[in-house]
């Protein structure tokens, strides 16, 4: 059962447009929530994060989107730019028991020049 | 700050052989570690979290005696893959969490390719 789902295995972006990228999950109890970027063969980056009592965090170019009711979440990236290419995981949390990670499926990121 | 680093980066093996996996937190310590694994072009699965001088607990479907994870001291969790077979080939990523500074955050290790011949 996956609980946590990217459902865009892939996602190409002009340079400077937006980028959207988006999470589903199913279990109400997350109350945590986090992107994170990877590139092949290397440890996930973090990137931003979003509690759920807060609907929108911006960090610079980057802004997740908290929607409690439709269980979803997303990530925009403006200006996008080519060294955003990599695969973005969102991750969910329910920080009142182990904090344990249950991450998406992942999106492949592809900015072009 | 914040910084995980796991050894090796990469090992071959052959079947049968065991294979250990070192997980550090460099600058600070780690009250909880977490082991995942990744297949190409897949999520990251968790396998299991260890605790500081407690018994890792397993998610389901992770045999806690082929995986063998220890967490003795609050800087160095250790994952062995005890007999090895192919289909143990994987990224494993361990990460780290540290109660004080970063309540919601984990830290991951730079990850180890594990190929079984």
């Amino acid at each position: 059962d996956q609980q946590v789902k990217q459902n865009s295995p892939s996602l190409s972006v002009q340079e400077g447009r937006i980028s959207i990228l988006n999470c589903d999950y199913t279990n109400s109890m997350f109350d945590y929530f986090l992107w994170y970027k990877k590139y092949p063969a290397e440890g996930p980056t973090f990137l931003i994060s979003i509690s759920s009592i807060k609907d929108k965090n911006e960090d610079g170019r980057f802004t997740v989107f908290l929607n409690k009711s439709a269980k979803h979440l997303s990530l925009h990236i403006v200006p996008s730019q080519p060294g955003d290419s990599a695969v973005y995981f969102c991750a969910a949390t329910i920080t009142s028991g182990t904090y344990k990670y249950i991450f998406g499926t992942g999106t492949r990121l592809k900015v072009l020049a | 700050g914040a910084v995980v680093s796991q050894h090796p980066s990469w090992v071959i093996c052959k079947s049968g052989t065991s294979v250990k996996i070192e997980c550090r937190s460099l600058d600070f310590q780690a009250t909880t570690m977490f082991w995942y694994r990744q297949f190409p072009k897949q999520s990251l699965m968790l396998m299991a979290t260890s605790n500081e001088g407690s018994k890792a607990t397993y998610e389901q479907g992770v045999e806690k005696d082929k995986f063998l994870i220890n967490h003795a001291s609050l800087t160095l969790s250790t994952l062995t893959v005890t007999s090895a077979h192919p289909e143990d080939s994987s990224f494993y990523i361990c990460s780290a969490r540290d109660w004080v500074s970063s309540y919601n955050e984990q830290f991951f290790g730079p990850g180890t390719r594990l190929t079984v011949l």
